[in-house]
């Protein structure tokens, strides 16, 4: 199957900062990424979808000018925390969409702390 | 989108056939079923997706009922490897938008 990576792996950060995560297609050109968050022992929350050279779609309650999102090519979309803080830590998983195989890749995901 | 109810959890002997079913009973003409599964600590993964015919591939066997209100997701030979949490998606429209439930726990026992 095709490949979206994800960067860093693994990120702890100050409560205050901004941190941002990469997601890129290696092998196929996204028009549309997903982002999602996952906290322990519950299933992925879609936050918002990111389409190429296109504002982002939040999904309901989640902060648009928390969360800033970049899709600024085919193959990256970039997710900035602002401003973290101890509630934001969570798995953050971001997938691409494969058009022409009706596919949805996932990337390794992102694990956030927040001290 | 489409509603699905998996059961929370289910177990089966390593080698032997597991069978997760799925429940999709307002799902509409034209909406495909979408099988992932994610490993502990891992992004999902992508299984197999199918609309009306039966799929298989090197994964796994898709049977989707002739009313398309259920689906069985099957592993032939499970290994301990396929301990997963298992998420049947209907995603409803073309946006490929995938809203995850609950999923099925699938434990293999040695």
């Amino acid at each position: 199957g095709a490949v979206v990576s994800q960067h860093p792996s693994r990120v702890i950060c100050k409560s205050g900062t901004s941190v941002k995560i990469e997601c890129r297609s290696l092998d196929f050109q996204a028009t549309t990424m997903f982002w999602y968050r996952q906290f322990p022992k519950q299933s992925l929350m879609l936050m918002a979808t990111s389409n190429e050279g296109s504002k982002a779609t939040y999904e309901q309650g989640v902060e648009k000018d928390k969360f800033l999102i970049n899709h600024a090519s085919l193959t990256l979309s970039t997710l900035t925390v602002t401003s973290a803080h101890p509630e934001d830590s969570s798995f953050y998983i971001c997938s691409a969409s494969d058009w022409d195989k009706g596919e949805q890749f996932f990337g390794p995901g992102t694990r956030l702390t927040v001290l | 989108d489409a509603k699905t109810t998996q059961p929370t959890s289910m177990d089966c002997a390593e080698g032997r056939a597991a069978n997760l079913p799925c429940n999709h009973s307002t799902i509409s003409g034209n909406e495909y079923v979408y099988w992932y599964r994610q490993i502990h600590s891992q992004g999902p993964q992508y299984i197999i997706h199918g609309l009306k015919n039966n799929e298989t591939n090197e994964m796994a066997s898709l049977i989707i009922t002739e009313d398309r209100k259920s689906s069985t997701l099957i592993l032939p030979h499970a290994t301990l490897r396929d301990t997963a949490v298992y998420y049947c998606i209907v995603p409803g429209d073309s946006s490929y938008k995938l809203i995850f439930g609950s999923g099925t726990r699938l434990l293999v026992r040695p």
